[in-house]
């Protein structure tokens, strides 16, 4: 099974500051098609988790533009461009390659 | 809009089974990919299970596989988890959600249910 990992595990972040989480893999995550399954989701106190970045850049309409993943391979990151107060919660990164699909620990983020 | 809700959870004794069900609405059910995914009390998200739009493909978490089983009922737009020999460590919130369409490479988990508890306990 690929194996996730994510740092920090712990983001304390400062509202309008930049802020960056990072996730790597066992495996690479680059299918031959170019694209990287890595998926970023967000678990929100009391709310389900919901999709933030997909195929390890691409982000799906109604999620706001100061999210952004990068990376490829192994190593990827989500930024984020200004932290707001509504984007505390528990980050995760998750592999879609090959199943079973894996989950990283989790990153939270909250607010200083 | 998609709307997934979950339902059957409960409280249940060790050994014992239970099924969750997954209604779904405003979009093309018998078209996407469905996941199970759960969060124990104080734990991250674990990838449960998946199953095809047509049923044909279907994998496991190795904590569930020949324990829990995934299918689908297409006329009905309902996911099922069937999941039996319940153990302690099976305690979380089960979610379903969407995942790819048949015609379409990977978009991600795009829509998420509202999660059924499963407490495991005598």
């Amino acid at each position: 099974d690929v194996v996730m990992t994510q740092s920090p595990l712990s983001l304390p972040v400062t509202p309008g500051e930049p802020a960056s989480i990072s996730c790597s893999s066992s495996q690479s995550l680059l299918h031959s098609n170019g694209y990287n399954y890595l998926d970023w989701y967000v678990q929100k106190p009391g709310q389900s988790p919901q999709l933030l970045i997909y195929l390890g850049s691409y982000r799906p309409s109604g999620v706001p533009d100061r999210f952004s993943g990068d990376g490829s391979g192994t190593d990827f990151t989500l930024k984020i461009s200004r932290v707001e107060p509504e984007d505390v919660g528990v980050y995760y990164c998750m592999q879609a390659l090959q199943t079973p699909f894996t989950f990283g620990p989790g990153t939270k983020v909250d607010v200083k | 809009q998609a709307q997934l809700v979950e339902s059957g959870g409960g409280v249940v004794q060790p050994g014992r089974s239970l099924r969750l069900s997954c209604a779904a609405s405003g979009f093309t059910f018998s078209s996407y990919t469905m996941h199970w995914v759960r969060r124990a009390p104080g734990k991250g998200l674990e990838w449960v299970a998946l199953l095809s739009f047509d049923g044909t493909k279907k994998d496991y978490a190795d904590s569930v596989r020949g324990q829990f089983t995934i299918s689908r009922d297409n006329s009905r737009d309902t996911l099922y988890l069937q999941m039996n020999s319940l153990r302690g460590d099976d305690t979380a919130v089960y979610y379903c959600a969407r995942g790819s369409h048949r015609n379409y490479d990977s978009s991600g988990l795009d829509f998420w249910g509202q999660g059924t508890l499963v407490t495991v306990s005598s």
